[in-house]
């Protein structure tokens, strides 16, 4: 495996089930981010880990929790979501602490809440 | 008003066309500038990275900055069919953990 792979791939869920999307980095990166997608949107920014530690939270409403047992893995747990939250989740990971590299991206999970 | 605003398109040209792509800004502390590419069931992929003003090219791709008016441009020369996906401007400060804000992505189709 190469670069950010994330699975699922799609995932559908009713509003009062758990599940987990799981993003893995093959890049030897050591910042990882989540971020959603939604139609027409610009991509929104949700969690930052940089160095395993959680850097940034963007007003996410706690349905959404985050994981990064390591550099290379990172989970975004799921329960109790909303319609509103189906979306694009997108995983990306970078070198961290220099502002001037890019982020890569897995590519995605396709969430439809019911 | 937005931080980075971007014309979502749809965009439609004949193959073999030159596309212009744009984005502004309102942050003057923005300092590098990127392009994404992003097909269809796909996470974006990195296309174009700069960091001053002016010019930078590579193979078919032009990118532009214009700092001075807050302005990025994306210039796609013989456009092709596999050019069809939606391109995403995205720019960040200088350090830190590379907090990149993005465009809303303008979708682009080349048609044969």
């Amino acid at each position: 495996e190469t670069g950010v792979t994330q699975t699922p791939r799609h995932l559908v869920m009713g509003m009062t089930n758990k599940k987990s999307l799981k993003c893995e980095q093959h890049l030897g990166h050591n910042a990882m981010y989540w971020y959603k997608q939604s139609a027409k949107k610009p991509l929104e920014l949700m969690f930052v880990y940089s160095l395993e530690e959680r850097v940034e939270n963007n007003s996410v409403p706690s349905r959404f929790s985050p994981e990064c047992p390591n550099s290379s893995h990172l989970f975004l747990h799921l329960h109790t979501l909303q319609p509103e939250d189906s979306a694009l989740y997108l995983c990306a990971s970078s070198v961290a602490g220099r502002g001037t590299d890019t982020q890569y991206f897995g590519p995605g999970t396709r969430l439809t809440v019911l | 008003q937005k931080e980075v605003e971007q014309d979502p398109g749809p965009l439609s040209v004949p193959e073999g066309a030159i596309v212009s792509l744009n984005c502004t800004y309102s942050n003057s502390a923005f300092q590098y500038f990127m392009w994404y590419r992003q097909y269809s069931r796909k996470g974006p992929e990195l296309l174009m990275y700069t960091y001053s003003s002016g010019n930078k090219e590579d193979g078919r791709f032009t990118a532009q900055v214009d700092k001075s008016s807050k302005y990025i441009s994306l210039f796609i020369r013989d456009s092709q069919p596999s050019d069809s996906a939606t391109y995403l401007c995205a720019m960040s400060l200088l350090g830190g953990y590379n907090k990149l804000i993005f465009g809303a992505g303008t979708r682009l189709a080349v048609h044969p």
